[in-house]
């Protein structure tokens, strides 16, 4: 079975702040890709980005970092300097099989002025 | 607009009533998937087709669910007798898988907007 936590309901900040979003998994196949969703109050997922398993390496793109260790099974996400367009809810998920996405329940982002 | 397409965005419908909705995927991409998403919950799968054939279901769709792709493209979700609970949001998704020159890009899924369905 497979399982996404992301046990940060809702988090707040203020603007310029950066935030942490936590994404533990548990899975038993050794070849999974791991994702993030943003899904802004329009309701659209949008794609951020996708890892492999055998790739540990943390990647940055823009304001945007993610840090992943399978030792820990966990695939955190980094907002840097935090802007009011960052508020949405963000989505951790987990593929094996290259079949379907099992998501967490998400983490709530609020970014204040 | 080249994205992912859903038809209509809201629906409200009275219980007992049939619905049907659409999605129309990328235009190359081969996999197309359905979810799921109540309030303050995550998307939850519910069936995906590769082409035109349906290769997975979850147990929650139950008998009242049927999706068809029938020429590998857009595709449909019916739901029969609609309940109270099956007030959410419902997503697709399309995917390409398969295609190794493109394998850079292949494999994310990417979602439409979704139809909200509400039923009173």
């Amino acid at each position: 079975a497979q399982k996404v936590t992301q046990a940060q309901t809702e988090i707040s900040v203020v603007e310029k702040e950066d935030v942490t979003l936590d994404c533990v998994y548990e899975t038993r196949d050794t070849t999974y890709y791991l994702f993030w969703y943003k899904q802004p109050p329009s309701g659209e997922l949008v794609f951020l980005i996708r890892r492999n398993s055998f790739d540990e390496q943390n990647e940055i793109s823009g304001r945007y970092s993610w840090n992943f260790q399978k030792s820990t099974s966990s695939f955190n996400f980094t907002i840097t300097a935090s802007q009011v367009v960052d508020s949405a809810v963000y989505f951790c998920a987990l593929q094996t099989g290259y079949s379907t996405l099992t998501f967490g329940k998400g983490t709530m982002l609020l970014v204040s002025p | 607009d080249t994205g992912v397409s859903q038809d209509p965005r809201h629906k409200i419908t009275k219980r007992g009533q049939n619905v049907t909705f659409r999605c129309d995927p990328i235009s190359e991409h081969n996999r197309l998937y359905w979810y799921r998403q109540t309030l303050g919950q995550g998307p939850e799968f519910l069936t995906y087709f590769q082409n035109e054939a349906q290769l997975e279901k979850s147990r929650l769709l139950s008998d009242r669910f049927s999706a068809e792709r029938p020429k590998g493209s857009f595709s449909t979700l019916e739901i029969q007798r609609t309940e109270q609970g099956d007030s959410a949001m419902y997503l697709c998704a399309s995917s390409l898988v398969g295609v190794e020159r493109l394998a850079a890009a292949s494999y994310e899924q990417y979602f439409g907007p979704g139809t909200r369905l509400t039923v009173t």
